[in-house]
């Protein structure tokens, strides 16, 4: 069965500090994966996804991540953290590869210091 | 432009009543699911449906039940609530196999 493990269930840095979330899968299928954000009293949004084409996925609001099928990761970063990147973000891997669903992490919430 | 919309937003329930957490989306999208949200849990699939009059079961069936009249439509159903569904329910919607999913605000039920 598909699985992600997300490294950290708080994590904190400065303002205009590089932000990484940590991401690690276990897939026995080439996976799919994905990250999303979560605001406060709002369902979650898309930030990026990984299907096998380029290692290198770029995202919304600045956000970035690589798959690294030797380090089986797939970690999210941003060069410069701002006030409004607070929230809790998720990693998530194809259930099967087929239609049921995805697979989540118990999620990283991001404190931003000023 | 409405996506998937829940309802209703909040929900208080006495041990034993039952509801239905309400999920429509106007995407057109064949896929839809329901997943809990605990803290520091993640989200756990609870039924999903790849189209009209198709439903299976997710990692925690127990305690609900769904259906699928409509592509439009995924209600999900506790019939006898229990202090263990309280949670935050999220409905999602999807174009196709690993697609992204579309998620909902969610629906934020107490069971007392």
């Amino acid at each position: 069965a598909q699985s992600v493990t997300q490294l950290g269930s708080h994590v904190s840095v400065s303002e205009g500090a590089l932000v990484l979330l940590r991401c690690n899968y276990s897939s026995s299928v080439p996976p799919y994966l994905f990250w999303y954000v979560q605001y406060p009293n709002q369902g979650l949004q898309l930030l990026l996804k990984y299907t096998s084409a380029a290692t290198l996925v770029k995202g919304i609001n600045g956000f970035e991540a690589e798959f690294k099928k030797s380090e089986t990761s797939f970690h999210l970063t941003k060069p410069s953290a701002h006030m409004s990147d607070a929230a809790e973000y998720f990693c998530a891997v194809s259930r099967g590869g087929g239609a049921d669903g995805l697979t989540f992490g118990k999620g990283t919430h991001l404190i931003i210091q000023p | 432009n409405a996506g998937v919309t829940q309802t209703p937003k909040f929900r208080i329930l006495k041990i034993g009543q039952s509801m239905t957490l309400q999920c429509a989306q106007d995407m057109n999208h064949n896929y839809m699911y329901w997943y809990r949200q605990d803290p520091g849990m993640g989200l756990k699939l609870i039924y999903y449906s790849v189209g009209a009059g198709i439903t299976d079961k997710g990692e925690v069936p127990n305690g609900y039940n769904v259906s699928r009249s409509t592509t439009e439509d995924f209600p999900l159903r506790l019939e006898l609530a229990a202090p263990s569904q309280t949670s935050v329910y999220f409905c999602a919607s999807s174009p196709g196999e690993v697609s992204p999913l579309h998620f909902g605000n969610g629906t934020r039920l107490t069971v007392t």
